[in-house]
């Protein structure tokens, strides 16, 4: 059964850059079809798509946060990770990681991780 | 950018029938799909490309997607689909969620 674990420090300082590690299990990135994405959810409200990549190294990102964002893949330990510069209160949310399902222009998230609270704060 | 609205709540009683939308330019040339997400869960998908339910999820959920609005149908509702729910689509490769429906049964 697949599984996804997020894990990174669960607080972080403004200005400083956010790191999180998605851990896959039950099934090799390397060797599906699938893209592995990243979905925040800030305390009370919905959600948002950060970025998602396959395991060759293409990426997709939020336009709004691509500036910031790098998502890259360690398939060696079947890894993707999520790191997000220039952090400030309103990156304080919950990280969720998840199988991303993109088949032109048919997508979807399955399944998702536990996700992990990451707050902004000095 | 493109835009997916839902209205923020919607109540039903059990045992009714309860209709969720999502709105957004020409949708229905789209495919949507929503997710269910329960106090302090992380989200389930319930249907995907428009209208196709993942092995688990009853089938009193159903979807459709035509013109500009998705639409997420549960029937016969029951206190236990009490939840947020969210559509999402992919354009101009983007992913793009709606805004969330607050389901309330009472």
């Amino acid at each position: 059964q697949l599984q996804l674990q997020e894990s990174g420090p669960g607080l972080v300082k403004p200005s400083e850059t956010l790191s999180l590690t998605c851990t896959v299990s039950g099934a090799s990135i390397s060797s599906s079809s699938y893209y592995w994405g990243w979905i925040r959810q800030p305390p009370g409200k919905g959600l948002e798509w950060i970025g998602s990549i396959f395991y060759s190294g293409t990426t997709y990102s939020n336009p709004s946060l691509k500036s910031r964002l790098t998502i890259s893949v360690d398939s060696s330990k079947n890894q993707f990770s999520l790191k997000l510069s220039s952090v400030t209160a309103a990156d304080t949310a919950v990280y969720y990681c998840a199988r991303h399902h993109l088949v032109r222009d048919m997508n979807w998230f399955d399944p998702w991780g536990q996700g992990t609270l990451v707050t902004v704060s000095s | 950018s493109y835009e997916l609205a839902q209205p923020p709540s919607v109540s039903v009683s059990p045992g009714q029938t309860a209709s969720i939308t999502c709105s957004g330019h020409k949708l229905g040339n789209k495919y949507a799909c929503w997710y269910q997400q329960k106090p302090g869960q992380s989200p389930v998908i319930i249907i995907y490309q428009d209208s196709k339910r993942p092995s688990g999820i009853p089938e009193r959920f159903s979807g459709s997607n035509s013109g500009n609005t998705a639409t997420l149908t549960i029937s016969g509702t029951q206190a236990l689909d009490e939840a947020d729910y969210y559509c999402q689509a992919w354009d101009s490769s983007t992913v793009v969620f709606g805004g969330g429906t607050k389901l309330t049964v009472l």
